[in-house]
């Protein structure tokens, strides 16, 4: 069993249209990290959220952590074709210094 | 800032020949530093955790004896499949811890083909 599930799987949407990308899990993270990844690149760090409750912007994107540090999304505004990527959700487990990864959001934004 | 590098971007090689893949952080020092492998159309799946100076911790299943992990510094971790099988084949991806636990960043990854 997957310890971070990202929901949707798979989106698909016009350009303009708004989004949100959720990642939850039964565990409490440290910290939790979003990440867009291309085709043949490594990803690509977007966020890093930390504090329960925390709400961070990043130009069109918005990305919240749970008050109780278990889950977080990422809400895209007026989504654009270069938005398209697989989004990661990456937890920072309490004491390990490992990284646990969602299986990811694969988007596609049509023009 | 932080900028991890890898080299080589693509490489293909011959069933049982050894491949070398180097992970470099060009602009800070990475105590630790983690190896990925990513399959098509899939999430990361950690293979080994490399910390400099001391031997790396290897996630279950992945065999330590196939996938050499050597950090050797403060800025280099390579990674070495031996004896490489087409199974081996796969998305290789490192990344550098920077400024504490919280932050990772990637290198661009390696692509791996074994024929």
């Amino acid at each position: 069993t997957q310890l971070l599930e990202q929901s949707p799987q798979f989106l698909s949407i016009q350009e303009g249209e708004n989004l949100t990308v959720y990642c939850n899990s039964s565990s409490v993270f440290s910290s939790l990290q979003w990440y867009r990844q291309e085709p043949g690149e490594g990803p690509v760090l977007l966020v890093t959220v930390v504090t329960g409750g925390e709400v961070k912007k990043l130009k069109r994107l918005t990305f919240q952590f749970g008050d109780a540090r278990k889950d977080s999304s990422l809400h895209i505004t007026a989504a654009q074709p270069g938005d398209t990527g697989l989004y990661l959700c990456a937890g920072s487990l309490p004491y390990g210094q490992n990284f646990v990864f969602g299986p990811g959001t694969r988007l596609s934004v049509l023009p | 800032g932080a900028v991890v590098s890898q080299h080589p971007s693509w490489v293909i090689c011959k069933s049982g020949t050894s491949v070398k893949i180097e992970c470099r952080s060009l602009d800070f020092q990475a105590t630790t530093m983690f190896w990925y492998r990513q399959f098509p159309k899939q999430s990361l799946m950690l293979m080994a955790t490399s910390n400099e100076g001391s031997k790396a911790t290897y996630e279950q299943g992945v065999e330590k004896d196939k996938f050499l992990i050597n950090h050797a510094s403060l800025t280099l971790s390579t990674l070495t499949v031996t004896s490489a099988h087409p199974e081996d084949s796969s998305f290789y991806i490192c990344s550098a811890r920077y400024r504490g636990p919280l932050e990772q960043y990637f290198g661009p990854g390696t692509r791996l083909t074994v024929t």
